[in-house]
């Protein structure tokens, strides 16, 4: 089974508007983190948000926050107001265990972004 | 502060060579995880050395290796090359410090085997 799951391959988003990128996970682990990277063109990975299990609150890092689920194991990203620059690929990761000693991240397959002026 | 940089940006080999990458991460960071990436597979991580031991590794034949040197800086290597091996080669380095628990990726090395 798919240990983190992506289910829109690519979204078109008008300029401004604000979009939610989709993402579930698949853990027995009680204790585990949640990411969302952005990769544009040049392949560089860049950290966008973090969620560990046991935060109570939803992340948010500017125009960034993580719609956090836990029942469901859902982690979508939200992200407000859309620039031109956001168009890029986006990837959800896990971290299963505790966050120490344990540097191992599981990616989803991906969504491609794309903001249309 | 620098980023983790990764040497050669580009390669091309040909199939049955060797070849070696190098990653040097962030200044302070001891921990660093290689991932693999290809359309087909997506991402996928390699291993992970902290402290010139590898402390996880990923699901992936002998052919791949890595070590981490006194200075955190670390090498995979991949011997006897095939056509699959084609991919992106990222780096990621991690602080000791886990306020953030972000893992810093480099701009990775784009293998082609022909």
């Amino acid at each position: 089974a798919q240990k983190i799951t992506q289910t829109q391959p690519g979204m078109f988003v008008q300029e401004k508007e604000a979009v939610t990128l989709d993402c579930t996970y698949d853990t027995s682990d009680q204790s585990y983190g949640l990411f969302w990277y952005k990769q544009p063109s040049s392949g560089e990975m860049i950290f966008l948000i973090y969620q560990g299990s046991y935060d109570e609150q939803n992340a948010t890092e500017g125009r960034y926050s993580l719609n956090f689920q836990k029942a469901r194991k859902s982690a979508n990203l939200v992200i407000s107001a859309s620039q031109l620059g956001d168009s890029a690929m986006y990837f959800c990761a896990m971290r299963e265990g505790p966050n120490f000693g344990n540097e191992k991240l599981t990616f989803g397959t991906g969504t491609r972004l794309t903001i249309i002026p | 502060k620098a980023g983790v940089t990764q040497t050669p940006r580009y390669l091309i080999k040909t199939r049955g060579q060797q070849v070696t990458l190098s990653c040097s991460p962030i200044s302070g960071h001891r921990s660093v995880s290689w991932y693999q990436q290809t359309p087909g597979q997506g991402l996928q991580f390699l291993f992970e050395y902290f402290s010139e031991t590898q402390r996880n590794k990923g699901n992936f034949p002998g052919r791949f290796s890595g070590r981490q040197f006194s200075n955190s800086r670390s090498e995979m290597n991949v011997s006897t090359l095939e056509l699959g091996d084609s991919a992106l080669y990222l780096c990621a380095s991690s602080p000791l410090d886990r306020a953030t628990y972000e893992q810093y990726f480099g701009p990775g090395t784009r293998l082609t085997v022909t």
